[in-house]
């Protein structure tokens, strides 16, 4: 599949073990956030999103936090999956701008 | 995917040629994007529609031209296509500005030889 990036950080966790993906943003006044999942040959997938007014979401297997003190997102992800391994990045957007992306991190699951 | 789709999927072009790649989707969303992707720089926006004739540009725009005629068609031309476009281009779409996120294309993979 497309490379999405070949000079990407990455983060490597064994298969069960839990993942934390970090991002920061670069607008103090962004009030919603998303997180996406690319794996190889796709586009973006939308995993989990999270407004300037809550600090913590959960969805299934994953949880955003955002700490706006520090302009610092981040994603967890439970027991991680080999079909869990990607690119993962952040997304801000500006009281209805258009969303600015950040440069991502690939995520690889060992087994 | 989920209403939006771009063709080609693959593509590959001389240096000078004109190349038009299209995005289509069925959900009536008023915003569309093309965005480039390169190793290195993530997603990069090269131009967006807030509407049918309502286009605008983005960070990465120079060589490039879109146009909206319909709500379920944005169309990106390169051109005079050079070998620095040779990239993955996404199309996106969203319903409602800060509200939801995109909705991205599977990605048209262009060389430009």
């Amino acid at each position: 599949g497309e490379s999405v990036g070949l000079h990407l950080p990455t983060l490597s966790v064994q298969e069960g073990d839990n993942s934390i993906i970090n991002c920061a943003y670069s607008n103090s006044a962004s009030d919603y956030f998303i997180w996406y999942k690319q794996e190889s040959g796709k586009g973006p997938q939308f995993i989990i999103d999270i407004r300037s007014n809550m600090d913590k979401r959960q969805g299934q297997r994953v949880t955003v936090l955002l700490n706006k003190t520090v302009k610092h997102l981040s994603l967890q992800i439970a027991a991680t999956q080999p079909g869990d391994s990607a690119v993962y990045f952040c997304a801000e957007n500006n009281y209805g701008q258009n969303f600015v992306f950040g440069p991502g991190t690939r995520l690889s699951v060992l087994p | 995917d989920a209403g939006i789709t771009q063709s080609p999927r693959h593509k590959v072009t001389e240096t000078g040629t004109p190349v038009t790649l299209r995005c289509h989707q069925t959900e009536n969303h008023r915003y569309m994007y093309w965005y480039r992707q390169d190793p290195g720089h993530g997603l990069r926006l090269i131009h967006y529609s807030y509407g049918v004739k309502d286009t605008d540009k983005g960070e990465v725009s120079d060589g490039y031209s879109v146009s909206r005629s319909k709500t379920e068609d944005f169309l990106l031309t390169l051109e005079s296509a050079t070998s620095s476009q040779t990239s993955v281009y996404f199309c996106a779409m969203t319903g409602t500005l800060g509200v939801y996120g995109y909705t991205f294309g599977s990605g048209t993979r262009l060389t430009v030889v």
